[in-house]
């Protein structure tokens, strides 16, 4: 299994340009969530998908901020336009959920490091 | 609400040291209790979990008892090595609930 995959790994850009971070599930996983971390404010939860539909997305700082989710597979955490405070790692988990045991657990992708000078 | 504090970091310890690292809890439902670990450079791994009270989760020598009395979730680990050095994470999701509530985290250093 290739677990949850992430892209770009690393990201520098200018305030004010667009920035999409990209996130692929854990096939077979109906749940998706989007985290960002930093020194400051730790891990926090921004946004949550099940079955590719937003459930939750009170985490999300401001308008500026954007997810979706087209199908099971692909997910998009898009920030326009970005700013310096938006700096930090960007994290997707997914997990199957409706099962019992180890294997329903939220697994992390090895995220997205994000930086706007 | 349902929150998690840990015990404050950074945390140094020489190898084979005897680890200890505090999770207390507050859940308005019945929660399933997490320790996750994120080594350098890395997304978040779960290391173990206990599903009820009086559960003891273990993996790779760690191990961590869910006490409902005192609201507690403590990570132990008899010896710890070199390669332990992390960030450890102790979280909770109430029952029926998606969201996982972390703690802030504490950083583990072990020097040889």
């Amino acid at each position: 299994d290739a677990g949850v995959i992430q892209s770009p790994r690393h990201e520098v850009t200018e305030m004010g340009q667009e920035v999409t971070l990209r996130c692929k599930p854990i096939s077979g996983h109906n749940s998706l969530f989007w985290y960002r971390q930093t020194m400051m404010r730790g891990l926090e939860l921004l946004i949550y998908f099940n079955n590719n539909v937003p459930i939750d997305d009170s985490g999300m700082p401001e308008d500026r901020f954007s997810a979706k989710m087209p199908n099971a597979s692909f997910s998009t955490l898009k920030i326009q336009p970005s700013e310096p405070r938006d700096s930090a790692v960007y994290f997707c988990a997914s997990r199957r959920t409706g099962t019992s045991g180890r294997g329903n657990e939220q697994y992390f992708g090895p995220g997205t490091r994000l930086t706007v000078t | 609400g349902n929150s998690v504090t840990q015990m404050e970091g950074p945390v140094t310890l020489s190898e084979e040291a005897f680890l200890t690292i505090n999770c207390t809890y507050t859940a308005t439902g019945y929660p399933s209790l997490f320790w996750y670990v994120q080594y350098p450079g890395e997304g978040l791994q779960l290391l173990l979990k206990a599903t009820k009270a009086d559960d003891k989760g273990s993996n790779k020598g760690f191990e961590a008892t869910y006490r409902k009395e005192t609201t507690s979730f403590h990570l132990e680990k008899g010896s710890v090595q070199v390669s332990d050095s992390a960030v450890y994470f102790c979280a909770l999701r109430v029952q029926g609930a998606q969201k996982l509530v972390f703690g802030q985290g504490t950083r583990l250093t072990i020097n040889p």
